[in-house]
């Protein structure tokens, strides 16, 4: 079985700093994909960024980037100048890699606030 | 917002009741999963249906069961309720692939008293 584990439950940074949210995860399978999901107080799940385990080239979307660290099973997030709007609690998430499965692990969540 | 909408937004049951909550896909999508988030946790996979038939579930009770229909909106319907069981529910579509997005709803907040 797969587990993924968050170890910060709450981060605070100023408006405009970059801030990195920390995931490691466990798991014998050797393709996978990994997530930042992000839940804002409306409750619904956003996809921040997605990796794919056999791309060594970690994944960027526009100020949010990955390090992901196969071997170390590593999978942390930063956030480059950051908003206010990215107040939200942020959950790191695991696929497995075949055709028709959609379900996703998720740990326990970071909460991060962003300081005006 | 996604094109999944999740129906009712809260509700409050009595203990030893059932419950059905909706889903409806995002346009396109025909995969439909189940997950419950406990207070300050994150989200637990309990099942996902494709094309009508349930196509893998996580650990939970067969009190927990659901339909999807052919427009592929889904329920989930929870027998029994539980103290246990008030949490958020969430309900996220896709399209049947490899890695693809999982696009969520709002949730349905359960409260079981």
């Amino acid at each position: 079985a797969q587990t993924v584990t968050q170890s910060q439950p709450e981060m605070s940074v100023q408006e405009a700093e970059t801030v990195t949210l920390s995931c490691t995860y466990d798991t014998s399978e050797s393709n996978y994909y990994l997530f930042w999901y992000k839940q804002p107080p409306s409750r619904q799940m956003i996809l921040v960024i997605r990796q794919e385990a056999y791309k060594q080239q970690n994944a960027t979307e526009n100020r949010f980037s990955v390090n992901f660290q196969k071997a170390a099973k590593s999978f942390s997030l930063k956030i480059s100048d950051s908003q206010l709007g990215d107040t939200a609690m942020y959950f790191c998430a695991f696929m497995k890699s075949f055709f028709g499965n959609e379900k996703l692990t998720f740990g326990t969540g970071t909460r991060l606030t962003i300081i005006p | 917002e996604t094109g999944v909408t999740q129906s009712p937004t809260h509700l409050i049951k009595t203990r030893g009741q059932q419950v059905t909550l909706r889903c409806s896909s995002q346009s396109g999508h025909n995969t439909v999963s189940w997950y419950q988030q406990a207070l300050g946790q994150g989200p637990q996979f309990i099942f996902q249906y494709y094309r009508e038939e349930e196509n893998g579930r996580g650990n939970f009770p067969p009190r927990f069961s659901g339909l999807q229909f052919p427009n592929y909106s889904s329920e989930l319907n929870v027998n029994a309720l539980e103290l246990d069981d008030s949490a958020l529910y969430l309900c996220a579509s896709s399209l049947r692939g490899r890695g693809t997005e999982a696009f969520f709803g709002q949730g349905t907040r359960l409260t079981v008293v």
